[in-house]
C-alpha cells in the first residue's frame, strides 16, 4: 500500500485565497483525521470523519475552514479566505478503527503571504 | 490547560549515552498511550502503543512503559540515525482521535 496520500505537498498563496489541501486514506480505513501542525502550539486535530461522516469537528477554527469527505478514498480540506495565521504543515491521518493506530501523510506546507 | 505534557523540550545524547523521554497526562478515562516519531519533512511514524498501567513494549533501543500518570520512553546506547522528534499521544474514553503532546526533539551525536 502507498501510505496516506496528501497534495500538494507545499502551498504558497497570498492572503484572501482559497486554499484546497486534499489526501487519499489508506484503503479500508475506516477512519480519517486532519491535523494542523505549527512549533507553538504543535499538532492540533481539526477534524475527523468515520465511514466518511464527521464526527468531531470543534477544532475546525472558525468558518473559514471547511472539509468534505465525499467518499471512502478522498477528503478535502478548504480554508477560504486564507490568511497569515493560517501557515502550518497540514497532516491527514487515516486508521481503521480495528487497529487503533493512526497513519499519517507527508503532510502539506502551506505558507499564506 | 495541557492533557499531555512532554519534557524534555529538546535533549541532545553522545552515541551510547542512554537516557529517557518523558510524557505526563491528566485524562481520566485512558484508552491507550501512543508513542510516535517524527523525522524532519514528514508525518509521525507509530512507534507503541501502551494501554494499562505496568505494560512496557520494546522495539530495538527502545522500551516504552506506562504507569497511572506518565509515560517513558527509554532510550538505550542511542545511535545518530535515532535523532528525531518524539511525540506522545493519548486517546480519552470514547474518542477517535489522538490528543497529542508537543514532542521531544532528540539529538544524538557520534
Amino acid at each position: 500500500d502507498a501510505g496516506v496520500i496528501q497534495s500538494p505537498r507545499h502551498e504558497v498563496t497570498e492572503m484572501g485565497q482559497e486554499v484546497t489541501l486534499r489526501c487519499k486514506p489508506i484503503s479500508g480505513h475506516d477512519y480519517l483525521f486532519w491535523y494542523r501542525q505549527t512549533m507553538m502550539r504543535g499538532l492540533e486535530l481539526l477534524i475527523y470523519f468515520n465511514n466518511n461522516v464527521p464526527i468531531d469537528d470543534s477544532g475546525m477554527p472558525e468558518d473559514r475552514f471547511s472539509a468534505k469527505m465525499p467518499n471512502a478514498s478522498f477528503s478535502t480540506l478548504k480554508i477560504q479566505p486564507s490568511e497569515p495565521r493560517d501557515s502550518a504543515v497540514y497532516f491527514c491521518a487515516s486508521m481503521a478503527g480495528s487497529q487503533e493506530k493512526l497513519f499519517f501523510g507527508s503532510g502539506t506546507q502551506l505558507s499564506v503571504l | 490547560e495541557d492533557q499531555v505534557t512532554q519534557s524534555p523540550e529538546a535533549l541532545r545524547l553522545q552515541e551510547g549515552e542512554s537516557s529517557s523521554l518523558n510524557c505526563s497526562y491528566t485524562v481520566s478515562g485512558l484508552r491507550g498511550l501512543f508513542w510516535y516519531r517524527q523525522d524532519p519533512g514528514k508525518g509521525p511514524e507509530f512507534l507503541f502503543t501502551l494501554y494499562s498501567a505496568g505494560e512496557e513494549k520494546e522495539k530495538e533501543r527502545l522500551k516504552a512503559t506506562l504507569t497511572k500518570k506518565e509515560s517513558f520512553l527509554h532510550i538505550t546506547a542511542p545511535k545518530p540515525e535515532d535523532s528525531a522528534t518524539y511525540l506522545c499521544a493519548l486517546r480519552e474514553g470514547s474518542q477517535g482521535n489522538l490528543i497529542f503532546g508537543k514532542g521531544t526533539k532528540l539529538s544524538v551525536k557520534p
